[in-house]
Order: C-alpha cells, then sequence, then structure tokens
C-alpha cells in the first residue's frame, strides 16, 4: 500500500521567511496530491492541491511542486506570517481510489 | 451554513462501553469518510464508504462499524471501548470516490476512554 513520508516534523521560521516542507511517496499509481493545514484543535482544511499531470502550482504565498519520477511533493510558503502557524499535512491518493494517505504532519511556528 | 456536522464534540466514557458517534454532511457527496487522528497527530484513514461500498482499512478492529442510514450520514459505532481507542474521529466527504476531489473534513469528536 501507500506510504507517506513527511519531513520535517517541526519548523520554527522568522515572519516573512520561506518554509518548505517535503513528502514523499511511495505508490506510482498515485495521482493527486492534497496538502491540509490544521490549526489547534480545529479540523484539517485544504490549502493547496495538485494532479500528477502538473509539475508545479501556485496560490498567492503558497506553491507546491511535484516530481513524479523521485515521488517527492513539496510545500512551499513564503512571506511567512504568525497565522501561518499549524500543522500541515501532505497526502497522496492509494492508487487512483482516492483514499489519501496522509503524511505525519509538519508543525510550523511562524515567530513575529 | 455547516457543511459536515459531527456530534457529540467530546465523548468521555469507559472502557467496555458501546458508543456511537453520527455524521452528517450536507454538501450533497456521494462518499464519506472516518479518519482516527491520535495523540501524535496522525491521521489514518479507517474506513471510506460510497454508494453502499465500504472499503475498510486492513488495520482497524472490527469492534468499529461504519452505518450509513442515507447518503449524507454515516455513523461510527464502537463497541468494548478500549483505552487505546481514545482519539479525535473525523468524518469527512468528498464528491466523488475518485481522486482529485477535495475532501472536506467535520469539526472532529474528542473520545476518552478512561
Amino acid at each position: 500500500g501507500e506510504n507517506v513520508e513527511q519531513h520535517p516534523s517541526t519548523l520554527s521560521v522568522q515572519e516573512g521567511d520561506s518554509a518548505v516542507i517535503k513528502c514523499t511517496y511511495s505508490d506510482s499509481a498515485s495521482n493527486y496530491f492534497p496538502w491540509y493545514k490544521q490549526e489547534l484543535g480545529k479540523r484539517p482544511q485544504l490549502i493547496i492541491d495538485i494532479r500528477s499531470n502538473v509539475g508545479e502550482k501556485k496560490d498567492q504565498r503558497i506553491a507546491v511542486t511535484l516530481n513524479k519520477t523521485a515521488k517527492h511533493f513539496s510545500l512551499h510558503i513564503t512571506e511567512t506570517q504568525p497565522e501561518d502557524s499549524a500543522v500541515y499535512f501532505c497526502a497522496a491518493t492509494e492508487g487512483s481510489q482516492g483514499n489519501l494517505i496522509f503524511g505525519k504532519g509538519t508543525k510550523l511556528s511562524v515567530k513575529p | 451554513d455547516t457543511a459536515v456536522s459531527q456530534t457529540p464534540k467530546y465523548l468521555v466514557t469507559q472502557m467496555g462501553n458501546d458508543k456511537s458517534i453520527k455524521c452528517e454532511q450536507n454538501l450533497g457527496h456521494d462518499t464519506m469518510y472516518w479518519y482516527k487522528q491520535d495523540s501524535k497527530k496522525f491521521l489514518k484513514i479507517m474506513f471510506s464508504y460510497n454508494n453502499k461500498e465500504l472499503i475498510i482499512n486492513e488495520t482497524v478492529p472490527n469492534r468499529f462499524s461504519p452505518k450509513s442510514p442515507d447518503k449524507a450520514h454515516l455513523n461510527l459505532h464502537i463497541n468494548s471501548l478500549e483505552l487505546g481507542d481514545s482519539a479525535v474521529y473525523f468524518c469527512a466527504s468528498s464528491q466523488r470516490r475518485d481522486s482529485y476531489n477535495e475532501q472536506f473534513f467535520g469539526p472532529g469528536t474528542r473520545l476518552t476512554v478512561l
């Protein structure tokens, strides 16, 4: 089955700096890679996603890159703000079935 | 309007008891899911349910059973609760089961087994 590894587990940056979170996956049939943000005590919410036929996608300060050959994808947050502080999860589909397998999360702290 | 709702928000119970968590979605989605988030924040799929087809994560004990009275509801029944069942349980839904479908999560139910 699919296995998703996520690094780092914790990340602390200064406000205004960039943050990068990296994930690898094992199932070459995976075709959808979403990123979820979970604030303390809240539900996970989708912030950006990418399909396997796209190499990069950007939405304002957030971007995701995908390297299908190497089976890894990354989340990039530029100009970080304190409200970006949260746990971020990457995920990959189990084959094309739609069930998501999540990484173990990265706790991002943005210091003002 | 709340898209995916769960009740109760908190559930405290004794070992050995049987309990249920309810989930409802008003998005008209075809597929619903249950996830378990443990104390280390690891999110793990337990079930997905689509048009009466249930896909079970093979690691889920058979004490856990999802029940869907209709497309908008997917309840989770847990029998003979154990200490290790303590976690936050999230319900989610998506338009379809296939890929490229955003999953919308409910607010979670924090289950504590004493």
